[in-house]
Parts: C-alpha cells; structure tokens; sequence
C-alpha cells in the first residue's frame, strides 16, 4: 500500500533556530500533501495544503513567513518552522491522498514531535 | 462552514462491553468518511472509510461504521471492547474533489474498564 515517510520522528532545538521536516511518498506520487499540527490532548488541525510546484495554501491563522513550506517534486514535501518558540512545540503530521485516492484514501506520515527549549 | 462532530470527549467502557463513537458531519454533499485511531505519541491508523455503497462498513480490530445520510452521521461501533482499544479515536471527512484535505473531529478519548 501507499506508504509516506516522515523524518525527524522527534527533534529539539533552541529558541530561535529553525527545523526542517521531510514527508516522502516512497511509492506513489503525490501531487497534494497537506501539514496538520495536534497539540497535546488536542485534535489535528489542517496547517496548510501543499501542491507540487506551487505555492502552498495555508488555513486562517497560520504564519506562512513562520512555516514555509516547500513541495518541489513528487515525492517531497517539506515543512521549516522558522525561528522556532516554545509555543511552536507539537506533533507536526504530514498527509498525502494517493494518486487512486477515491479508493486509497489518504496516507499518513509518523509524525514529528518538535520541542523547543 | 464544512465541520466533523465528535460529541463525546471522554468515554469510558468496561472491557466486554459494546462500544458506539459518534460522529457528525456538516457538508453540502456527502463526503468521504474516515475512522482514525490514535495511541499515546503515536501516528494515526486507519479502522475504517466510507465513499459510497453500503452504509455499513467493517475496519480492522472488529470495528464497523454505518452512515446515516438523514442524520448526517457516521457513528463508530464494536460489540466487545478490549483493554487494549484504549485510545484516542477521530472522525474526519473531506469533499470528494481529489486535493481536498481531511478535516477532523475533536476526538474521543476511549477508557476502558476492567
């Protein structure tokens, strides 16, 4: 079936500093990736849509300069949280919906568990 | 605006006893219905979805859902419920346009008794 591979699982970086998420489709090519962001005991909220080769469409609220987000092939999509806070601390999950998408569904990634010291 | 209910924040069920999630839905058409189950730090695994056809559908780990169109519903069930179905469990939806994005409810939290 259709797998998407996320890395970092988990990482921790300083204030200020800025981290950059992987979410790869290793066997179907993926035109749209979306971004979500769950905060402890909270639900997944839709970030930010993602098309190859254009520019992502981001929901109500979130900082587009702070979470760029870059989708430059296929199978790559990319999130950096820019000089990162403690509040940007959560699980970033990354999704993509699968080229027979009416039968496949959608995929997701591990996630990726940002702290910010 | 397009939205997915969960009612229910916390459910507690004693283990062997039978189990309902419910799920509502606000959309101008009857979208994509999914069932996600969350552990504690982990990813999301698919139970179940619904696109069309049969209003029953069977997931994994014996769950199954049926979909009322009249209530706009897509509740979540098990006959017997093991300690083990401790966790976090999402509805989400989307419209059937290829691109759309999921859109989740706030989740149940299902405890389990023994």
């Amino acid at each position: 079936g259709a797998v998407v591979s996320q890395h970092p699982s988990r990482v921790i970086c300083k204030s200020g500093t800025s981290v950059k998420i992987e979410c790869r489709s290793l066997d179907f090519q993926a035109t749209t990736m979306f971004w979500y962001r769950q905060f402890p005991k909270q639900s997944l909220m839709l970030m930010a849509t993602s098309n190859e080769g254009s520019k992502a469409t981001y929901e109500q609220g979130v900082e587009k300069d702070k979470f760029l987000i870059n989708h430059a092939s296929l199978t790559l999509s990319t999130l950096t949280v820019t000089s990162a806070h403690p509040e940007d601390s959560s699980f970033y999950i990354c999704s993509a919906r699968d080229p027979d998408g009416i039968n496949y569904g959608y995929t997701f990634g591990s996630g990726t568990r940002l702290t910010v010291v | 605006a397009q939205s997915v209910t969960q009612p229910d924040i916390h459910i507690t069920v004693s283990e062997g006893a039978s189990l309902e999630l419910r799920c509502n839905y606000s959309y101008g058409a009857t979208p994509y219905l999914f069932w996600y189950v969350q552990s504690p730090g982990q990813g999301l695994q698919l139970l179940l979805k619904y696109f069309s056809g049969d209003t029953l559908v069977q997931g994994i780990k014996g769950f199954e859902a049926e979909f009322k169109r009249s209530q706009s519903s897509f509740n979540l069930r098990k006959p017997s419920v093991h300690w083990s179905d401790a966790a976090e469990y999402f509805c989400a939806a989307a419209q059937g346009q290829a691109g759309t994005a999921l859109i989740f409810g706030k989740g149940t939290t299902l405890s389990v008794s023994s």
